[in-house]
């Protein structure tokens, strides 16, 4: 199985900050990866599929990079309603696996 | 758009079969851009991907549930169904299904999902 381990599993930060969550694959995937966004009591959103194609109707302050093995969620400007989890899956093999997550709180 | 809606018992006890179905509606599930895949959280825990079918039948399991999970569909009613066997209280969680498209050159990444539906294993 691929292992996909973000970090940190928490961060604390101000609106308007820039804030960057980091996935790292136990083998490479290419740009086989997506992030989402998931807010308490709710289904995962997708927000970036394909390591930095932005799903339609997302805001452009949420961007992806990436290739690899090494890939990275920003947030240009942090705003109220981006404090959630953040998960990455990649989709290289025929078995999909989830980050553990990163939440993101209110400082 | 699709929409996706989880059905199933709300309480299963233990060593019994959890059995779920997804009904997917504003859209085809024999639609040849969409695996259709089933994804679970535990309380206060993180996503687990349980396993994907295609409207043809083809499957792909979590190897870790590989020997406990089976996922159906039934095109006729625009469903797809879960069951898992022998539960315990690990499997306690709030299942989802969800669309995965398949784009050329960009993998697979699921698009639309349900509200999800809480399975507690308890006797």
């Amino acid at each position: 199985d691929i292992q996909m381990t973000q970090s940190p599993s928490s961060l604390s930060a101000s609106v308007g900050d820039r804030v960057t969550i980091t996935c790292r694959a136990s083998q490479s995937i290419s740009t086989y990866l997506n992030w989402y966004q998931q807010k308490p009591g709710k289904a995962p959103k997708l927000l970036i599929y394909a390591a930095s194609s932005l799903q339609s109707g997302v805001p452009s302050r949420f961007s992806g990079s990436g290739s690899g093995t090494d890939f990275t969620l920003t947030i240009s400007s942090l705003q109220p309603e981006d404090f959630a989890t953040y998960y990455c899956q990649q989709s290289y093999s025929n078995s999909w696996t989830f980050g553990q997550g990163t939440k993101v709180e209110i400082k | 758009q699709l929409q996706l809606q989880e059905s199933g018992p709300g309480l299963v006890k233990p060593s019994e079969t959890l059995s779920l179905t997804c009904t997917v509606s504003g859209g085809s599930i024999s639609s040849s851009s969409y695996f259709w895949g089933w994804i679970r959280q535990p309380p206060g825990k993180g996503l687990e991907w349980i396993g994907n079918i295609y409207y043809s039948g083809s499957t792909y399991y979590n190897p870790s549930l590989k020997s406990r999970v089976t996922i159906s569909v039934d095109t006729s009613k625009n469903q797809f169904s879960l069951t898992l066997s022998s539960v315990t209280a690990a499997d306690t969680a709030v299942y989802y299904c969800a669309s995965d498209i398949a784009v050329a050159g960009t993998g697979y990444y699921f698009d639309y999902w349900g509200q999800g539906t809480l399975v507690t294993v308890s006797s």
